[in-house]
């Protein structure tokens, strides 16, 4: 059974600070994916990444798989109030499924 | 504006009813997706369908069946709801082809007393 593990599970921070989560896997996936799901509503899409070693920057968000496709990590640049959810990775294994990683949920102060 | 709506955000029933979960999309989609979502788990997928009447099994489909009569709507069935099938439950869909985003639902918060 392929699994993607997230971590740190919670995040708390203040208002400023650089944070990265890091999405982890022994099995090796074609693409991945990184959503954020705010409360009360579904996950929403925030990056495909699809070549080892990609590295793709959305605003203060840089998103990088790993060279060997079994690991990503999204970093964020000065975090602020409106970046506040739970974070969540998915990689593509093959016959319309996404495997979804286990979730970061980060609270971001003001 | 895309849109997936699922029937209800909050629902309640008793263990051993049949619970009925629906959605809809209207961005003529061909994948529609079911998972359930419980904290430290992430989305498991339970049932995807990748055409109308087509159904395909996920990592956990046991207790949960599904109907898909027309292509913009994806049913989500409990035989016979039981307690540990309390969760959210989150709809999705996505076009043809595989590497397109996932477009979900705002969930279905269920709780089986």
């Amino acid at each position: 059974t392929q699994l993607l593990e997230q971590s740190p599970q919670f995040l708390s921070i203040q208002e400023g600070e650089n944070l990265t989560v890091y999405c982890n896997s022994s099995s090796v996936f074609s693409s991945l994916q990184w959503y954020r799901q705010e409360p009360g509503e579904g996950p929403v899409l925030l990056v495909t990444v699809v070549t080892g070693g990609e590295v793709k920057k959305l605003k203060r968000l840089t998103f990088q798989f790993g060279d060997a496709r079994k690991d990503s990590s999204l970093h964020i640049t000065a975090a602020q109030p409106g970046d506040t959810g739970l974070y969540l990775c998915a990689g593509y294994s093959g016959t319309y499924k996404y495997i979804f990683g286990t979730g970061t949920r980060l609270k971001v102060l003001a | 504006d895309v849109k997936v709506t699922q029937s209800s955000r909050y629902l309640v029933k008793r263990t051993g009813e049949k619970v009925f979960l629906e959605c809809v999309q209207d961005m003529d989609h061909e994948n529609m997706f079911w998972y359930r979502q419980d904290p430290g788990l992430g989305l498991r997928l339970i049932y995807f369908s990748y055409d109308v009447k087509m159904k395909e099994k996920g990592d956990i489909p046991e207790g949960y069946s599904v109907s898909r009569e027309k292509k913009e709507r994806f049913s989500l069935i409990l035989e016979s709801a039981s307690t540990n099938q309390t969760s959210m439950y989150l709809c999705a869909s996505s076009l043809f082809r595989t590497l397109n985003e996932q477009f979900f639902g705002p969930g279905t918060r269920l709780t089986v007393l």
